[in-house]
């Protein structure tokens, strides 16, 4: 596609529920990111995906929180057992390589807004 | 360590005013810097970034950034701001080898009519 596409655009789940939110990078991406923004607060980083290597999962915040990244592409974010504080718009992003190595932008979609009540 | 300070929450300015939305980095190597626009409801658009070179990069939409390594700071400026430019701006950092951006906290514009 032309862009990063995320889906849901808004979820409503109930505390204690499990849920998946998903990512479509652009086309030929080797490089995907979830990133999380809580109100008011930057962009945390979560996980990121680089072609064939393992994960980088240093940034999940527990045990509750895992993505994987079938076939090179699709991506998605399963959070179990939520909890109001996982409220947050989580964004995802892909780039070509490596964001940041010699200066890759990455391309973030319009983000999944999560309500956990 | 890699870290990013925005130190403004909010910037006000009279639309046609110029602007300036600052941005301090912290790094052990040479930075890559970015800065990035958000509109409500909207993802993040990519507006400029350092990488090596000219100290002041011109990006979208009329922004340009000056880079400064004394200062380790990478402020956004615009010479007249418009109403629309009104948004969350966030500025990032990277280093090369290292993971992904790191971001700031952002700063909301407000352009006044």
């Amino acid at each position: 596609g032309a862009g990063v596409s995320q889906s849901p655009s808004n979820k409503v789940t109930e505390k204690g529920k499990d849920v998946e939110l998903r990512c479509d990078p652009i086309s030929g991406h080797t490089a995907l990111y979830w990133y999380r923004q809580s109100l008011g607060q930057g962009l945390e980083f979560l996980i990121y995906f680089q072609g064939n290597s393992a994960p980088d999962k240093s940034g999940l915040p527990s045990d509750r929180f895992s993505a994987e990244r079938t076939g090179g592409s699709v991506s998605t974010l399963t959070i179990q057992r939520t909890q109001q504080e996982d409220s947050a718009v989580y964004l995802c992003a892909s780039s070509p390589r490596l964001a940041g190595s010699a200066g890759t932008e990455a391309f973030f979609g319009q983000g999944t807004r999560l309500t956990v009540v | 360590a890699q870290s990013v300070a925005q130190p403004e929450d909010q910037v006000n300015v009279a639309e046609g005013n110029p602007l300036t939305v600052k941005c301090t980095y912290s790094v052990s190597g040479n930075p890559y810097l970015f800065w990035y626009v958000q509109y409500p409801n909207r993802g993040l658009q990519f507006l400029l970034k350092y990488i090596t070179g000219d100290n002041l990069v011109k990006g979208s939409y009329g922004f340009e950034a000056e880079f400064n390594k004394s200062q380790t700071s990478f402020h956004l400026k615009k010479p007249s701001a418009l109403v629309s430019d009104s948004a969350l701006y966030f500025c990032a950092v990277s280093i090369t080898g290292r993971r992904a951006l790191t971001f700031g906290s952002g700063t909301r514009l407000q352009v006044q009519p």
